[in-house]
């Protein structure tokens, strides 16, 4: 029972090197979630998926693309990487009905320094 | 003013102690909440849902003050495994796109260290 996977778990970048983050998830959720997390500020949305073909921009979007390639996964690129992005990345995913909210599932997390 | 708000902590409290969390959220049209529990390093959890009139798992008690707007997370017999840090979780329903993907606006967390 994988739920959401993400690759890697950890990378170390310089300062300009570009990398995507993977994330899959196998709920068959319709919705999808990049976040994420810096000591002291909380998890802060960086883009999301509200199904297959569709992105959003989220509350801190500069420095990183997207692309939802199917149902189940949800890529996060960094095209020049800046020590500011160096974070702890979470993807997450859950089911959206009009009528109610359903809690998010998160992946393990990615751990990304830039040098 | 931040659209969800938590008491950042420490909370240091003895084991088999009871201790509550607030949270407070700033739409008034927010009708999902949610407590998750994240421990250092790893992913956040969900721990439970937040319903209208209230609700308990276990030693775990949430409620809801819509009037106030705020939702509470109260722990009994705290427990060692029970450190962690706990997130106060609320949809926006502000960005909802085609009514079906309200998001989720995180708290900061609250930290919890129960000693033995």
């Amino acid at each position: 029972n994988a739920g959401v996977t993400q690759t890697p778990k950890f990378q170390v970048l310089k300062t300009g090197q570009s990398m995507t983050l993977q994330c899959a998830q196998d709920m068959n959720h319709n919705s999808m979630y990049w976040y994420r997390q810096d000591p002291g500020m909380g998890l802060r949305l960086i883009y999301y998926s509200a199904s297959e073909g569709t992105t959003d921009k989220g509350e801190v979007p500069n420095g990183y693309n997207v692309s939802r390639l199917n149902k189940r996964e949800f890529s996060l690129r960094l095209e020049s990487a800046a020590p500011s992005q160096t974070s702890v990345y979470f993807c997450a995913s859950r089911q959206t009905l009009r009528e109610s909210d359903q809690p998010q599932h998160f992946g393990d997390g990615t751990r990304l320094s830039i040098l | 003013r931040k659209e969800v708000e938590q008491d950042p902590g420490p909370f240091n409290v003895p084991e088999g102690a009871t201790v509550a969390f607030n949270c407070t959220y700033s739409n008034s049209a927010s009708q999902s909440f949610f407590w998750y529990r994240q421990d250092c390093r790893k992913e956040p959890k969900l721990l439970m849902s937040v319903y209208s009139s209230g609700n308990e798992d276990g030693r775990f008690t949430a409620q809801l003050n819509r009037a106030s707007q705020y939702i509470s997370l109260l722990i009994r017999d705290s427990k060692l495994s029970d450190s962690a840090t706990y997130l106060c979780v609320v949809n926006d329903p502000k960005h909802e796109v085609g009514g079906s993907a309200r998001q989720l606006t995180f708290g900061s967390g609250t930290q919890l260290t129960v000693l033995p």
